[in-house]
């Protein structure tokens, strides 16, 4: 079954404790993305990647970290989390840009 | 002006109504045309993907785009409590060069 699997779902951690929400695609995408999503802002992107080792910001990249070393793998790394990165955060794949994106089930995550 | 506006709601409609669902946008590049569907506590999944003006119907759902106009909808006909979700447009003005450009959604619901 094609899927985009994200762990954990559900994160509660403290401000500045490291954490790493993981994101594995069995479609063989190139295109991968992050994106968190809240109330009355809706889904807006983190960082993406077009390929293996390349990477680029979104719309909203500060405080997070992402790297491609396979093409499979997309994890969202967050050095030191703060309050303000509490969010429902979504893996997404895609064949290119711009292409409909095979979304996760989400990690709510509480930084507190 | 934001580049895609969508009505939030909540839209409460009784089981069997037809539902209209609307976004707006101003970038007159946007060529490509996309519906999601987001349950509570999951990812958003694809609906309906459209190219340029034009209908497309797949069971109950139509997706309708106007671009002399900038407006897309989306029609649900006979609605089910199953319907309910909240329904998000995304756009991409060339697939492999530009990211999608996500509405904030519509919170439907369809009472049995």
């Amino acid at each position: 079954e094609a899927q985009v699997t994200q762990n954990p779902r559900y994160l509660i951690t403290v401000t500045g404790k490291k954490l790493t929400v993981t994101c594995s695609q069995n479609m063989n995408h190139e295109y991968m993305s992050w994106y968190r999503q809240d109330p009355g802002l809706g889904l807006r992107q983190i960082y993406y990647s077009m390929n293996v080792e390349v990477t680029d910001k979104g719309d909203v990249p500060e405080g997070y970290k992402v790297s491609r070393k396979e093409k499979r793998n997309f994890p969202l790394i967050l050095e030191s989390p703060s309050p303000n990165q509490t969010s429902l955060y979504f893996c997404a794949s895609t064949l290119g840009v711009g292409q409909p994106q095979h979304f996760g089930d989400g990690t709510r995550l509480s930084i507190l | 002006q934001k580049e895609v506006e969508q009505d939030p709601g909540p839209l409460s409609v009784p089981e069997g109504a037809i539902v209209s669902l609307n976004c707006t946008y101003s970038n007159s590049a946007f060529q490509y045309f996309m519906w999601y569907r987001q349950y509570s506590r999951k990812g958003p999944e694809l609906l309906m993907y459209t190219y340029s003006s034009g209908n497309k119907e797949d069971g109950r759902f139509t997706a309708q785009v106007d671009k002399s106009s900038k407006y897309i909808s989306l029609f649900i006909r006979d609605s089910q409590p199953s319907d309910s979700a909240t329904y998000l447009c995304a756009m991409s003005a060339v697939p492999r060069n530009t990211p999608l450009v996500f509405g904030k959604g519509t919170r439907l619901s369809v009472i049995a």
